[in-house]
């Protein structure tokens, strides 16, 4: 089974703190993404990356850094926490296409951060 | 990717079959059509996706009909675990695409 972890399930913080959101892999996968989620607004992605040392900004990457050392390893970084930056934060890893095949995204539990 | 449309909610007894319907009418011809869940709290757990062909696997059966403008995900002997919103996405067989959700079925299993 693909096994995406993230290491915290609720996350309370204070405005201007930097927060560290890490996401682990254990299925080799080439490709980790950040999303966040808000009611009425769907999913969104913050960041995704292809492969080591590899990021792409997505829709909304505006407050938000990440870092891709090792393969396994996906890390979000929010470099002064604002109220407006509270949601549920969904990391994926898929692996990578060939052959025109679509990849499917498998998602870890989630952080619901709170910032105060 | 095209745009599906979904019942905002469905009730199904523990035991009996749930037929979860999605029109994906503007699909085209590359694109798969993917079902995940969500069950309150936690991420989206991936359960099938196929491109024309019916097809199954442990958790349900997805049937996609001849002109693949609609589809149906059963869940055979839906459980009170089941609960979840589900999600039908179409999407085209891109390296990293993202997932785009809309707002989903609410099924709700019931004793």
């Amino acid at each position: 089974d693909v096994k995406v972890t993230q290491s915290s399930r609720y996350l309370v913080k204070r405005t201007g703190e930097k927060v560290f959101l890490e996401c682990v892999q254990d299925m080799d996968h080439e490709n980790m993404f950040w999303y966040r989620q808000d009611p009425g607004l769907g999913l969104r992605l913050i960041y995704f990356s292809y492969d080591v040392k590899m990021k792409e900004k997505g829709d909304i990457p505006e407050g938000y850094s990440v870092s891709r050392e090792k393969k396994e390893r996906f890390s979000l970084i929010l470099e002064s926490a604002s109220t407006n930056q509270t949601s549920m934060y969904l990391c994926a890893s898929s692996p990578r296409t060939s052959g025109g095949l679509t990849d499917t995204q498998y998602f870890g539990p989630g952080t619901r951060l709170t910032v105060l | 990717d095209a745009k599906t449309t979904q019942p905002p909610s469905m009730d199904c007894a523990e035991g009996r079959a749930a037929n979860l319907p999605c029109n994906h009418s503007t699909i085209s011809g590359n694109e798969y059509v993917y079902w995940y869940r969500q069950i309150h709290s936690q991420g989206p757990q991936y359960i099938i996706h196929g491109l024309k062909n019916n097809e199954t696997n442990e958790m349900a059966s997805l049937i996609i009909t001849e002109d693949r403008k609609s589809s149906t995900l059963i869940l055979p002997h839906a459980t009170l675990r089941d609960t979840a919103v589900y999600y039908c996405i179409v999407r085209v067989a891109l390296g990293y695409s993202t997932l785009t959700f809309g707002k989903g079925t609410m099924l709700l299993v019931s004793p």
